[in-house]
Order: C-alpha cells, then structure tokens, then sequence
C-alpha cells in the first residue's frame, strides 16, 4: 500500500464549484505539504503544516484553504475554483527528526477547472 | 524571482551514455540540496541528495556534485538506462529547521536505445 495517498485522482469542476483534495499519510511524519506543478514552473508550495495545530502559507496560498484534520490527514480546498487553478496537486510528508528531511510525495490529483 | 534554476528543459542521450543534468541556485542560505525524478501519472520520487558540506556524493549510478562558489550541482547518470526518461526535478532547503524545499522548473530526460 502506498504510504501517502491522495483523493481524488482526477477531478472535472466548473467555475465557482467548492473542491477539497484530500491527503492521508501512514509514514508517521509530522510535518504535509500541498504543491501545485504547471508546466514549466516545477513544483510551488501552496500550504505547509509542521503539526496538527501549525498552518503556514506557502509561496502560492491565495484562493486556497487546508485543515490538518489529524497527523495524518492534511486537505487541500479551493473555495471558489477558477481556471487557472488548472494543474496537478501533490501532497507531501517529511519527517524532520531525519537526517536531510526528505519529502515523500504522493500520486497527485490531476485538476481541471471549466 | 527564481531562486532554483534548471535551464535545460530537455535533454537527450543514447543509452549506456552518461547523462548531467545541471541546477543553479542564488540563495547561499540553502544548507541541503535533492533530486527527484517523476515519471507520468506519478509522483516524484526521492533520488539522491548532498547536504552543502560535501561536494560529492554517490549512490550507484547517480552522483551530485556540489561547487559551492558557483553556486550549480550537478546530477551524473552513468550508464544511462532507457528506464532512466523521466522528469528530473532539483530541490534546496533553506537553512534552519523549516523543511521547506524551493524546486527548480524541471528538466526532461529521454534515453533512447
């Protein structure tokens, strides 16, 4: 079983529609990240979470939410879906008791706003 | 403003070949640098990394270099593997206890047989 997981995979949405992309984890980590990736720009942190009580935005946080509902567990929402909110979305989890802290990344939610 | 730079969207080489694919950065803050590798429909995967105090450092057929001065590191494949064509990302972790990582744009590696 993949240690971090995300939901959905694809999702078709409209203009204004309410989304949330769902994380789980079971590596144990505390620490999630949600990243944006469009083409030619690599990966963008949109929000980051050190525990489940720590919320920072990233480089790229305006239109976005997130609840870390548990360790385990970080959403991604978007309130009011626009098209250049088009792209993949990657979930990630490091653990930082370990040396170099290297993020673990899920399979990514592929989304397309109409 | 970029502070990690992969300046070669795509790169091309005859397997068995030895593949570089190259990252600069402007940030001399940055205390640890990765590489991921991304295959479609995936995502990135942990490869290899260096923390700033090496300027060298191997795992099998993948080793960084770090130059420090300049500012650049460096990922060799070598032999180069048509399973090797993927999406190379390079990372940097600023200094201090913050986790977070600054990704460069991507470069796409295809080995051909």
């Amino acid at each position: 079983d993949a240690d971090v997981t995300q939901t959905p995979r694809n999702r078709i949405t409209k203009t204004g529609k309410r989304i949330m992309l769902e994380c789980s984890q079971t590596k144990g980590h505390d620490r999630m990240y949600w990243y944006r990736q469009d083409p030619g720009l690599g990966l963008q942190l949109i929000y980051y979470s050190f525990d489940v009580k720590d919320i920072n935005k990233g480089e790229i946080s305006d239109g976005y939410s997130v609840s870390r509902q548990a360790q385990a567990k970080f959403s991604l929402s978007l309130e009011s879906a626009i098209p250049n909110q088009t792209a993949l979305y990657f979930c990630a989890t490091s653990d930082f008791r370990a040396s170099g802290e290297t993020q673990y990344f899920g399979p990514g939610t592929r989304l397309t706003v109409l | 403003d970029q502070q990690v730079k992969q300046n070669s969207p795509s790169l091309s080489v005859q397997e068995g070949r030895i593949s570089i694919l190259n990252c600069d950065y402007t940030n001399s803050m940055f205390d640890y640098f990765l590489w991921y590798k991304k295959y479609p429909a995936e995502g990135p995967t942990f490869l290899i990394s260096i923390s700033s105090i090496k300027d060298k450092n191997e795992d099998g057929r993948f080793t960084v270099f770090l130059n420090k001065s300049a500012k650049h590191l460096s990922l060799h494949i070598v032999p180069s593997q048509p399973g090797d064509s993927a999406v190379y990302f390079c990372a940097a972790r600023g200094s201090g206890n913050t986790g977070k990582l600054i990704f460069g744009q991507g470069t796409t590696l295809q080995v051909k047989p």
